[in-house]
């Protein structure tokens, strides 16, 4: 079975620092990989995705992710953090084949201070 | 663009109600996904379904029900809400047969007394 975990709750980061939200995943074979945010009140969006290829991905506002096969992992990195990226993150794995199925992570809540 | 639309930001139901949640897409996806998310537990998949009239259940189907008629339509149906329910329920859709980039609308905040 596929899992996800997110070990940070939640994070606080001052403006302008950098960032690094943790995802683990467990999956048998090659995952397909995503990472999403959502804002107070509104649905998910999606920030970046892994299928195959470069193992570091760039995704949308300045994020980017990398593709750890032998730690299982996909941490989510920004180098400085504005106060409009506070937010809920969610790590999320998928597989191939006819699975549909995205299996989330509890995801990290980012505060972030003047 | 891609569009999801949810019939309601905010609902408020009473215990034993029959209760429908509608989903809209428009960009003719084959697959939908019915998900509930509360604090602490991320989001949990209900339902989904891979084309019209199919339908798998999820990781929590029990109390739930769903229909998908059209392609672009998947309804999510609690045929005796009960206080347990109270929750925020998020749809989604994909393009392809296998597993592929979720598109979400912006959930429906569901309250039962």
């Amino acid at each position: 079975a596929q899992s996800v975990t997110q070990p940070d709750i939640h994070i606080t980061v001052s403006e302008g620092a950098s960032l690094e939200l943790r995802c683990n995943y467990s999956y048998g074979a090659t995952p397909y990989l995503f990472w999403y945010v959502q804002s107070p009140g509104q649905g998910l969006q999606l920030l970046l995705k892994y299928f195959s290829g470069d193992t570091l991905v760039q995704g949308i506002k300045g994020f980017e992710a990398e593709f750890k096969r032998s730690q299982s992992s996909f941490n989510l990195r920004k180098p400085s953090v504005h106060w409009s990226d506070a937010a809920e993150y969610f790590c999320a794995v998928g597989g191939g084949g006819s699975n549909y199925k995205l299996t989330f992570g509890k995801g990290t809540l980012l505060t972030v201070n003047p | 663009d891609v569009k999801v639309t949810q019939s309601s930001r905010y609902l408020v139901k009473r215990t034993g109600e029959k209760v429908f949640l509608e989903c809209v897409q428009d960009m003719d996806h084959e697959n939908m996904f019915w998900y509930r998310q509360d604090p602490g537990l991320g989001l949990r998949l209900i339902y989904f379904s891979y084309d019209v009239k199919m339908k798998e259940k999820g990781d929590i189907p029990e109390g739930y029900s769903v229909s998908r008629e059209k392609k672009e339509r998947f309804s999510l149906i609690l045929e005796s809400a009960s206080t347990n329910q109270t929750s925020m329920y998020l749809c989604a859709s994909s393009k392809g047969v296998s597993v592929g980039t979720q598109y979400f609308g912006p959930g429906t905040r569901l309250t039962v007394l």
